[in-house]
C-alpha cells in the first residue's frame, strides 16, 4: 500500500522556537496532504488542507501565521510550527490521498511535539 | 448534529467474541467509506473500505453499509486482545472539492483475555 514518512517522529524544542515537520508520500504523488493534531485522549482535529502549487486551507479556529504550511512539491508537505507555546505540545499527523481510486487517506507515523 | 458520529465507548468485549462498532452519518451524497484502527500513541492506518451496500469481509473484519440508513459498521469476529485501539469511521463525500473526508470521533475498543 500506499506508504507516508513523517519526520521527525519526536522533537523537544523551547518555548518561542520554531519547528519543522515534514511529510513526505514515498511511493505515490499526493496533490492534496491534510495535517491534524490530536491532544491525549482525544480525537484527531484537522487542522488544514495542504494542496500542491497553492496556499494550504485552514480550518476554522486556526492560526495560520502561527501553523505554516507548504506543499512546495507532488511528494512533500511541511508543517512549521512558529514561535511555539507549551499549549502546542501535541501529537501532529499527515495524511494524504493514496493513488488508487476511491480516495482513500494514508496516515504518516506522526510527529509528538514537546514544547518546554 | 455532527456529520460522523460514533458511540465514544469504552466498548468492552471478551477474547474470542464479536466486537460491533457502530457510524452513523448525516451527508446522503456519501459514497465512500472506511475504517481505520489506532493504537494508542500511533497514527491511524486503514482497515477497510467499503462504496457498497452490503457486507464485505475481509479475514476477521466485515464492513456492513446501509446508506437508505446512512449506517455503517465494522465486526470484528474471533476478537483478541490486540485488537483493543480506537476506531474511527471516516465518510467520503464528493461535493466537498479536495477536504471531503469526516471523520468519526472514534470509538475505544478493549479486548479482555
Amino acid at each position: 500500500g500506499a506508504v507516508v514518512s513523517q519526520h521527525p517522529s519526536r522533537v523537544i524544542c523551547k518555548s518561542g522556537t520554531s519547528v519543522k515537520i515534514e511529510c513526505r508520500s514515498l511511493d505515490f504523488q499526493a496533490t492534496t496532504m491534510f495535517w491534524y493534531r490530536q491532544f491525549p485522549k482525544q480525537s484527531l482535529m484537522l487542522m488544514a488542507t495542504s494542496n500542491e502549487g497553492s496556499k494550504a486551507t485552514y480550518e476554522q479556529g486556526v492560526e495560520k501565521d502561527k501553523f505554516l504550511i507548504n506543499h512546495a512539491s507532488l511528494t512533500l508537505s511541511t508543517l512549521t510550527v512558529t514561535s511555539a507555546h507549551p499549549e502546542d505540545s501535541s501529537f501532529y499527523i499527515c495524511s494524504a490521498r493514496g493513488p488508487l481510486a476511491g480516495g482513500r487517506l494514508y496516515f504518516g507515523p506522526g510527529t509528538r511535539l514537546t514544547v518546554t | 448534529q455532527k456529520e460522523v458520529e460514533q458511540n465514544s465507548g469504552p466498548l468492552s468485549v471478551p477474547e474470542g467474541a464479536i466486537a460491533s462498532l457502530n457510524c452513523t452519518y448525516s451527508d446522503r451524497g456519501s459514497q465512500s467509506f472506511f475504517w481505520y484502527r489506532q493504537y494508542s500513541g500511533k497514527s491511524p492506518e486503514l482497515i477497510m473500505f467499503i462504496y457498497s451496500n452490503g457486507d464485505k469481509e475481509d479475514g476477521r473484519f466485515t464492513a456492513q453499509l446501509n446508506k437508505a440508513s446512512q449506517y455503517v459498521s465494522l465486526l470484528i469476529r474471533d476478537s483478541q486482545p490486540s485488537d483493543s485501539a480506537t476506531y474511527l469511521c471516516a465518510v467520503k463525500s464528493p461535493i466537498r472539492g479536495n477536504n471531503d473526508m469526516r471523520f468519526g470521533a472514534g470509538t475505544r475498543l478493549t479486548v479482555k483475555p
